[in-house]
């Protein structure tokens, strides 16, 4: 079985700072990799995608990859209690274009 | 405005009792899916399609029917709800296998 793992969190970090969520993959061949926010009751929003190894940034948020560790992180700079939601990463298995293997989530709360 | 849309919001039925929901986009994508989400087990494929006519099981189809008859339109049937499937629904759509994929508003389904 093919898996994605995050931390549930809460990770509780003050606002201002940086928040720093992670995630591992079990599958080698996996080639895409993406960042949702999800508010409560609400549906999955895109925060990043990333498909290279390496560093991509986009305003606030930056999505880090290192496929030989199966690793992939997303860092959220000045962070604001807007920000406060669950996390998903997902990740397109090898194979298996038309789905994406999502992590449970980890929720982060960004106190004043 | 480019959106994926869900029909019904909430939906609370009895088992036994066939239900629709109805999913349709304005992106003229290819790719559609449905998704359940459960708490601590994150999003989980039911099932995907690529193309008009052309559906295939994810991870977990049992108890699920789903059709497209229309490049639009991708609904899911459940012919004999059960309790089981209590859950939190989304349908996506995707322009090309491997891209992010857009969700719906989500569907709260109760079956009692």
């Amino acid at each position: 079985q093919k898996e994605v793992e995050q931390n549930s969190g809460p990770l509780s970090v003050p606002e201002g700072a940086i928040a720093s969520l992670n995630c591992t993959y079990s599958d080698r061949g996996s080639q895409s990799f993406f960042w949702y926010r999800q508010y409560s009751g609400k549906s999955p929003e895109l925060i990043m995608f990333i498909y290279s190894n390496g560093d991509k940034e986009d305003g606030r948020f930056t999505a880090q990859l290192n496929k030989a560790s199966q690793y992939v992180s997303l860092l959220i700079r000045d962070s604001q209690p807007s920000d406060s939601a669950t996390y998903l990463c997902a990740v397109t298995p090898s194979g298996g274009y038309n789905k994406l293997i999502f992590g449970a989530g980890t929720r982060l709360a960004v106190h004043p | 405005e480019a959106q994926v849309t869900q029909n019904p919001r909430y939906l609370i039925t009895v088992t036994g009792k066939k239900l629709t929901v109805t999913c349709s986009q304005n992106m003229n994508h290819e790719y559609m899916s449905w998704y359940r989400q459960d708490p601590g087990l994150g999003l989980r494929q039911i099932y995907y399609s690529m193309n008009v006519e052309v559906t295939d099981k994810g991870d977990v189809p049992e108890g699920y029917k789903v059709s497209r008859k229309e490049k639009r339109n991708f609904p899911l049937i459940l012919e004999s709800p059960s309790p089981n499937q209590t859950s939190l629904y989304f349908c996506a759509s995707q322009g090309q296998s491997n891209s992010p994929l857009h969700f719906g508003n989500g569907t709260r389904l109760t079956v009692t």
